[in-house]
């Protein structure tokens, strides 16, 4: 059981080129997150999935998009980077469970800059 | 979501017990208290939740106040490895419009020491 994995570690981009970062767990979790952390700050939204083949937006979504064709992968895209997108992402992802709580396990991250 | 106050630091001597306050006064009665910690360079994790109980599992204690305006993490014997950026969240049980949606703030900065 690997859990919550992220692939790549690091990337770096030249402004206006793009990529995708792939999260994949094997846990079957219905929901799915991605966040961005800038230094000294906490963990923004980017993006989130309720189940497979379905996103929504966060806090933080312009300049990114989400796919989630399959229930154990989610994947994070960017058309045109640009340097404000230089952060480290996170995924996470938690099970669904009506009228309980739950916790969220989130990767190791991927570590991007975008020159 | 409520919004939560947190000391910005704290230190701690190793094998001593590690006290991490939060204030939460906004609370409202459906939200739960989560605590998540990260480790430098590392994903966030999950540590403990409470609602109103005192909680406790193999990683910490969590005490609420029976007001639940303010909670403390207790990590009973710190070591190096607890230092760490530990965050108090404050949510609704997930499944309603939120969707467990996690609002990371600041944090307290734990550092313990030898």
């Amino acid at each position: 059981n690997a859990g919550v994995t992220q692939t790549p570690k690091f990337r770096v981009l030249k402004t206006g080129q793009s990529m995708t970062l792939l999260c994949a767990q094997d846990m079957n979790h219905e929901y799915m997150y991605w966040y961005r952390q800038d230094p000294g700050m906490g963990l923004r939204l980017i993006h989130y999935s309720v189940g497979e083949g379905t996103t929504a937006k966060g806090e933080v979504p312009d300049g990114y998009n989400v796919s989630r064709l399959k229930k154990q992968n989610f994947l994070l895209g960017l058309e045109s980077a640009a340097p404000s997108q230089t952060s480290v992402y996170f995924c996470a992802s938690r099970p669904h469970r009506d009228g309980g709580t739950d916790t969220q396990y989130f990767g190791p991250g991927t570590r991007l800059t975008v020159l | 979501d409520a919004k939560t106050t947190q000391p910005p630091s704290m230190d701690c001597a190793e094998g001593r017990a590690a006290n991490l306050p939060c204030n939460h006064s906004t609370i409202s009665g459906n939200e739960y208290v989560y605590w998540y910690r990260q480790i430098h360079s590392q994903g966030p994790q999950y540590i403990i939740h409470g609602l109103k109980n005192n909680e406790t599992n193999e990683m910490a204690s969590l005490i609420i106040t029976e007001d639940r305006k303010s909670s403390t993490l207790i990590l009973p014997h710190a070591t190096l490895r607890d230092t760490a950026v530990y965050y108090c969240i404050v949510r609704v049980n997930a499944g309603g419009t939120s969707y467990g949606k996690l609002t990371f703030g600041q944090g307290t900065i734990l550092t313990v020491h030898p």
